[in-house]
């Protein structure tokens, strides 16, 4: 899997967007992005993923760069709720076996 | 559906004991998982299986042994417990060739080695 590399901590104020930011020049082209959230010290939970298009849910948005080097993930109205440790990890999606390693993540605060 | 659920929750050994970690999921994923988070840090890859009968090694795999003889679960066996194994546990699945690729996580083992 291709490594990624995240900011260790961001700060944003409620109601306000965050965009956490994830460089993956490495990654190949049947790799997706990947993001996960870990609040306190619960298990890690999916929040979106992409290949090369940009992508929405109820929870995120991912914009993936044109030369797919690096991804942003957006919280468009974050809460207090929303402060978590954010993982981007690449990986393929069928294939051969793939270890899923994580890296340390981006932890967000979300402030009054 | 259950998901991925691991027990215990909680456990205290004392150094030199040994004890299995039990994962177990109900969703058909050929993919499992093992992974370590110390205190303030990320996760850490013990063991991975692509499939019953098959396993490899992760990241850190000294002290720990795996085995998958059903698709449905992957103990995670530690043998002769040090204070360095103190942390918390996690065990996730996935469907590689399906669906999204989610990975599901369990809710966590916390071992304390003394």
């Amino acid at each position: 899997d291709a490594k990624t590399t995240q900011p260790p901590s961001m700060d944003c104020a409620e109601g306000r967007a965050a965009n956490l930011p994830c460089n993956h020049s490495t990654i190949s082209g049947n790799e997706y992005v990947y993001w996960y959230r870990q609040i306190h010290s619960q298990g890690p939970q999916y929040i979106i993923h992409g290949l090369k298009n940009n992508e929405t849910n109820e929870m995120a948005s991912l914009i993936i760069t044109e030369d797919r080097k690096s991804s942003t993930l957006i919280l468009p109205h974050a809460t207090l709720r929303d402060t978590a440790v954010y993982y981007c990890i690449v990986r393929a999606h069928t294939g051969t076996a793939s270890k899923l390693t994580f890296g340390t993540g981006t932890r967000l605060q979300v402030t009054l | 559906n259950a998901g991925v659920t691991q027990t215990p929750k909680f456990r205290i050994l004392k150094i030199g004991q040994s004890m299995t970690l039990q994962c177990t999921q109900d969703m058909n994923h050929n993919y499992m998982y093992w992974y370590r988070q110390d205190p303030g840090m990320g996760l850490k890859l013990i063991y991975y299986s692509v499939g019953a009968g098959i396993t490899d090694k992760g990241e850190v795999p000294n002290g720990y042994n795996v085995s998958r003889s059903t698709t449905e679960d992957f103990p995670l066996r530690l043998e002769l417990a040090a204070p360095s194994q103190t942390s918390v546990y996690f065990c996730a699945s996935t469907h590689v060739g399906l669906g999204t690729g989610e990975l599901f996580f369990g809710e966590g083992s916390r071992l304390t080695v003394l």
